[in-house]
């Protein structure tokens, strides 16, 4: 069964430092969304990409975030200038199309900024 | 905007037997879709159900099922017969069918422990 999957799983990083958190939706996927997850905490939506561009953002994604989308395959979040309370979870999902199809969740990439 | 409520930060079953999970929301939509996902220990996020709210049946999924009552904005989900894989962080969500969002409003999530 086709899944969603992200690398690195966990990545430790210096406070000030640029991240890229990487992404393959499944193949036939449009829409593609990233979540993160604080520890102990609920998981909060980040931003949605759709024809190549941002669809919805939250107030989380700040100027420090962007999206990309680079080939037929990578979708990508970058954190320019990291902080200590970037340290989440962070969860790549995407989806068939708008409407009543789920979001599939890869399985997270652990960040912990020092 | 939609809010999720999970009341219940933790509950505990005996395995075999059965839990009732609770999930209240507050949307202005008459359209919209609810979903349960399992996150377990290795915190990946798994989709357990999923209700189109136009839809007066509740949904179920083998073992799992939801009471869906649209009036009271009540989304519970039921786990019959227990078992050890299904201890796991529960997180309700919604999310809307019109207009332009596609996000997930996620709850606080119950964590379900199951005991011998």
């Amino acid at each position: 069964e086709p899944e969603v999957t992200q690398t690195p799983s966990h990545q430790v990083t210096q406070m000030g430092q640029e991240v890229i958190l990487r992404c393959v939706p499944i193949s036939n996927h449009l829409y593609f969304y990233w979540y993160r997850q604080i520890l102990g905490q609920k998981v909060e939506f980040l931003v949605s990409f759709y024809n190549n561009e941002i669809s919805e953002k939250s107030e989380i994604f700040d100027d420090q975030f962007s999206v990309e989308r680079p080939d037929g395959s990578n979708f990508t979040l970058k954190i320019r200038s990291t902080k200590l309370e970037d340290s989440a979870m962070y969860f790549c999902a995407s989806s068939p199309r708008q409407g009543s199809e789920t979001q599939y969740f890869g399985p997270g990439t652990r960040l912990l900024v020092l | 905007a939609q809010t999720v409520t999970q009341s219940q930060p933790e509950m505990s079953v005996q395995e075999a037997e059965t839990v009732t999970l609770s999930c209240t929301y507050d949307t202005s939509e008459s359209d919209y879709y609810l979903f349960w996902y399992k996150q377990p220990p290795s915190r990946q996020m798994i989709l357990v159900i999923r209700q189109e709210a136009y839809k007066q049946q509740n949904a179920t999924e083998n073992r799992f099922s939801v009471n869906f009552q649209k009036a009271a904005k009540s989304f519970s989900l039921k786990i019959s017969d227990s078992q050890l894989g299904d201890a796991a962080m529960y997180f309700c969500a919604y999310r809307e069918i019109t207009g332009g969002g596609n996000k997930l409003t996620f709850g606080t999530g119950t964590q379900l422990k199951v005991e011998l």
